[in-house]
């Protein structure tokens, strides 16, 4: 069964400090990983999908990597703002199925 | 689009009543799926359905869970009877490959069962 782990659980940075969020998955046999965005109280927001055969994929101030070998994706945030605080989980879809194993995600606060 | 669509935002039931919960999914997505949220266990997938016919029931816990899609614009997740250990957020997505395969949900239900 594909297992995913975030590292760290929590984060509190600075304003303006780039920081990078780690996701790592059991199975390489992947269709594709998604970076999720969860504000308190609210759904999850699509934030990057890299398919199996990308390295990464960058929106704005977010790029996202993937070792498909070492099972390991970052999502990499520059510059970061108050408004980036909120949870952001890591989701992989094995070629086995159709259904996102989710890591528990890391909570991250930018203090001003 | 208005997104995912789910109803009701918040609900607290008694234990033993039946709660049911209801999606609107993304017009035109042919995947929907239900997911669970607890803080110990995270995101569970508790049913997929595709063309509305169900895939993979495997992770709804235990009988007292059903889901049905009785058309392309309408799923419904019923809990009977309900218990205290069901108090969870239930989300509902959906996807398609015409979105690249990008899973989008909606804002969740948050049953509290007392």
């Amino acid at each position: 069964k594909q297992e995913v782990t975030q590292i760290p659980a929590a984060l509190s940075v600075p304003e303006g400090e780039n920081l990078v969020l780690n996701c790592s998955f059991t199975d390489s046999a992947i269709y594709n990983l998604q970076w999720f965005r969860q504000d308190p109280g609210k759904g999850l927001t699509s934030l990057l999908l890299i398919q199996s055969s990308q390295r990464e994929q960058t929106s704005g101030r977010l790029n996202a990597s993937l070792d498909k070998s070492s099972g390991r994706s970052t999502l990499y945030i520059a510059a970061s703002q108050p408004g980036d605080s909120a949870t952001y989980l890591c989701a992989v879809e094995s070629n086995s199925g159709y259904a996102l194993n989710f890591g528990k995600g890391t909570s991250l606060l930018v203090t001003p | 689009d208005a997104g995912v669509i789910q109803s009701p935002r918040h609900e607290v039931t008694e234990m033993g009543q039946e709660v049911t919960l209801r999606c609107k999914p993304i017009s035109g997505h042919n995947s929907l799926f239900w997911y669970r949220q607890t803080m110990m266990r995270g995101l569970e997938l508790l049913i997929y359905f595709n063309n509305n016919v169900p895939i993979d029931d495997s992770g709804m816990p235990e009988d007292r869970f059903s889901a049905k899609m009785p058309n392309a614009s309408f799923s419904t997740l019923k809990i009977q009877p309900s218990e205290p250990r069901d108090s969870a957020v239930y989300f509902c997505a959906s996807s398609s490959q015409i979105s690249g395969n990008t899973i989008y949900f909606g804002e969740g239900s948050w049953l509290t069962v007392v």
